[in-house]
């Protein structure tokens, strides 16, 4: 059950778009549709933002989207925003004993 | 309005231990999987355990195993963690959330645990 690999930090300007990665193996996110994504400021609870991949919850913007390729996720903010600056944590099926493994977490700084 | 209370956190000595309480309401509490994902001051997320709907299932990672058990009753919609032989390490903010095929619906606000002497 090791902690899925994530960038420390990512930045971007406002408009622009900016994406995360999320790396784990093949028993987690590359075996599995169950990847997802939160979104958490200092303080707070965390959002979830995708699931299974791509799916967006209600009310999630669709600035946010979501994309796997082999054993790398991908969660791509488009259209940055001041408010979009967070940090950003993926997730997926851990691969055995009905787990579940997080990232390590990604700052995004809004330049 | 879906919302989670956590409660039960504080200062304990290692070795100590300590219950958890996360108050449910505004959904159906037995209709879903229950889990706690606990974050270490400036760390990331980590989940800890998940509970079926029935109580007849329970996984853990394998870091608590032995130490941590999680338990529910559905008659008062209530999700518990009891957390014992606490070490340094066990410190953090435990939150609990609902959990379907992997994924955090909804979270509650946290509750701190902070173990020292």
């Amino acid at each position: 059950q090791s902690a899925l690999t994530q960038p420390p930090s990512a930045s971007g300007s406002p408009g622009q778009s900016v994406a995360i990665s999320c790396t784990g193996t093949s028993s987690d996110v590359g075996g599995s549709i169950y990847v997802s994504w939160y979104q958490q400021y200092p303080g707070k609870a965390p959002k979830l933002l995708i699931y299974e991949v791509n799916k967006r919850p209600s009310g999630v913007p669709d600035r946010f989207s979501g994309s796997k390729s082999g054993n790398t996720a991908s969660l791509t903010v488009s259209g940055l925003q001041a408010d979009d600056e967070a940090d950003y944590y993926c997730a997926s099926y851990a691969g055995s004993n009905n787990a579940a493994v997080f990232g390590g977490g990604t700052k995004l700084t809004v330049l | 309005e879906v919302q989670l209370v956590e409660s039960g956190g504080g200062l304990v000595q290692p070795g100590g231990s300590l219950r958890l309480s996360c108050a449910a309401s505004g959904f159906i509490f037995s209709n879903y999987w229950m889990s706690w994902v606990r974050q270490a001051p400036g760390k990331g997320l980590e989940w800890v355990a998940k509970i079926n709907q029935r109580a007849s299932e329970e996984y853990y990672v394998d870091a608590v195993k032995g130490r941590l058990t999680i338990s529910r009753d559905n008659a008062k919609n209530f999700l518990y963690l009891q957390l014992n032989s606490l070490r340094a390490d066990d410190t953090a903010v435990y939150y609990c959330a609902t959990e379907a095929s992997f994924r955090f619906d909804f979270w509650g606000q946290g509750s701190l645990v902070t173990v020292s002497s």
